[in-house]
């Protein structure tokens, strides 16, 4: 079945760092892939997504480019914020799976000025 | 635009008790989905309408939930009779285009049951 893996949190940078959020999946098919952040107190919110090979998405200074030949989509940002402190989960959406969304388990960002 | 809305935002309950929790989708979106998050693990899909129209329900637990969608407007999730393993963060997400993938989801409900 799909399935997303995701480093475990959380991660505590200070203002200025560089972030990288590593995210790997398993999937049959040619599925889309998806960051979704959670800001405290609040729902999921897309953050940046791709939907084919090589493809770069990208929002907020935050990168993640899919690698068919890794089977990873890692999240990337050169210079964190203390309003990027959420937690963010790497997603899949396969269309032989009804475009529902597989998660991984998320991962907590804490930044600090 | 309003965005996707859930109802409540925190329910606590006892176990063994009854609670239904309630999805406003974004006007328009016939897609709606369910998700939960059980203890800080992983976002987990429970089932997929499309408009009234059960089209995926795989990711139920059992058969002690639920879901309805009358009309396809807004849905209902009920536990009965809820159990302690049932405690999480159930979210309502809805989409316009179910081949683009991009769901929008709402603040999640959650649910605590004692």
């Amino acid at each position: 079945g799909n399935s997303v893996t995701q480093m475990e949190g959380p991660v505590t940078l200070s203002e200025e760092a560089f972030l990288t959020i590593n995210c790997t999946y398993t999937a049959t098919g040619y599925p889309s892939l998806f960051w979704y952040v959670q800001y405290p107190g609040e729902g999921l919110q897309l953050l940046l997504k791709a939907t084919k090979a090589d493809d770069k998405g990208s929002n907020k200074g935050f990168e993640a480019t899919y690698r068919k030949e890794t089977t990873s989509f890692h999240l990337e940002k050169g210079s964190v914020q203390v309003s990027d402190s959420a937690v963010y989960f790497c997603a899949l959406s396969a269309h032989n799976a009804g475009n529902m969304l597989t998660f991984g388990g998320g991962t907590r960002l804490m930044v600090k000025p | 635009e309003a965005g996707v809305t859930q109802f409540p935002s925190h329910s606590v309950i006892e176990k063994g008790q009854t609670v239904t929790l309630r999805c406003d989708p974004i006007s328009g979106h016939d897609n709606l989905y369910w998700y939960r998050r059980v203890m800080g693990k992983e976002i987990k899909f429970l089932l997929h309408f499309v408009k009234e129209s059960k089209q995926d329900e795989s990711g139920m637990p059992n058969n002690r939930f639920l879901a309805e969608r009358t009309g396809g407007t807004y849905s209902t999730l009920k536990v009965q009779p809820a159990e302690l393993e049932d405690s999480g963060v159930y979210f309502c997400a809805s989409s316009q285009d179910r081949r683009r993938g991009e769901q929008f989801f709402g603040p999640g409900t959650r649910l605590t049951v004692l």
